[in-house]
């Protein structure tokens, strides 16, 4: 079963602009990762947040975490063409729980030249 | 370091064959775990092997199973095939402990 659900479920956006993707989730979690699939092939590890830190950022991403809400964002700044991609957001628990992500449905991001 | 690699990339089964899909982990990592992704889903976790051993399964049906060698690299079979269990199949591997995942680019099974 999904626990994250991310949305929009497609945001469609012009070279430059930004894009926020929101996740949420139900239960207690340890860390939450959001990564990129290209045209339905491998999935690529963007970045991680764990449960006790509250933004984190790489490069032009900028992720939020708030464990009150059960929520994520994830901001792509200054979007290129080549970030157009399906974005998911996946929870990992404690425990005998590590190792089983949840992913969510998933972002469909269309950035346009 | 070299990546995650599966193979085959693509495979086309009929209904009640088995399947064999083989996974090479990332150098260092010693777990393995597989999910399977249907069209417009997100991934859902099947299982993880530690030390040659599962340690974990998702919500699927004992016709999945797998196997870790001692080289950490491993194999997802999947008995009786059934229409529903095409899909993109992704393996994916880590340090045990340690955070973060490496993904392979998947095999996309198909059953007709």
């Amino acid at each position: 079963s999904q626990q994250g659900e991310e949305d929009p479920q497609a945001l469609s956006i012009q070279e430059g602009e930004n894009a926020t993707m929101n996740c949420s989730y139900k239960t207690s979690i340890n860390n939450l990762q959001w990564y990129r699939q290209n045209s339905g092939r491998g999935l690529v590890h963007l970045i991680l947040i764990r449960s006790n830190e509250r933004e984190k950022h790489s490069g032009r991403l900028r992720v939020t975490l708030d464990t009150s809400k059960k929520s994520s964002s994830l901001l792509i700044t200054a979007s290129r063409a080549a970030d157009t991609a399906s974005y998911f957001c996946a929870t990992e628990g404690y425990g005998g729980s590590q190792g089983n992500l949840i992913f969510g449905k998933g972002t469909k991001l269309s950035v346009k030249p | 370091e070299t990546g995650v690699t599966q193979s085959p990339t693509h495979l086309i089964k009929t209904r009640g064959q088995q399947v064999t899909l083989r996974c090479s982990s990332q150098s260092g990592h010693n777990t393995v775990s597989w999910y399977q992704q249907a069209l417009g889903q997100g991934p859902q976790f099947i299982f993880q092997y530690y030390r040659e051993e599962e340690n974990g399964r998702g919500n699927f049906p004992p016709r999945f199973s797998g196997l870790q060698f001692p080289n950490y690299s491993s194999e997802l079979n999947v008995n009786a095939l059934e229409l529903d269990d095409s899909a993109l199949y992704l393996c994916a591997s880590s340090l045990l402990g340690a955070y973060g995942y490496t993904f392979g680019s998947g095999t996309r099974l198909t059953v007709v």
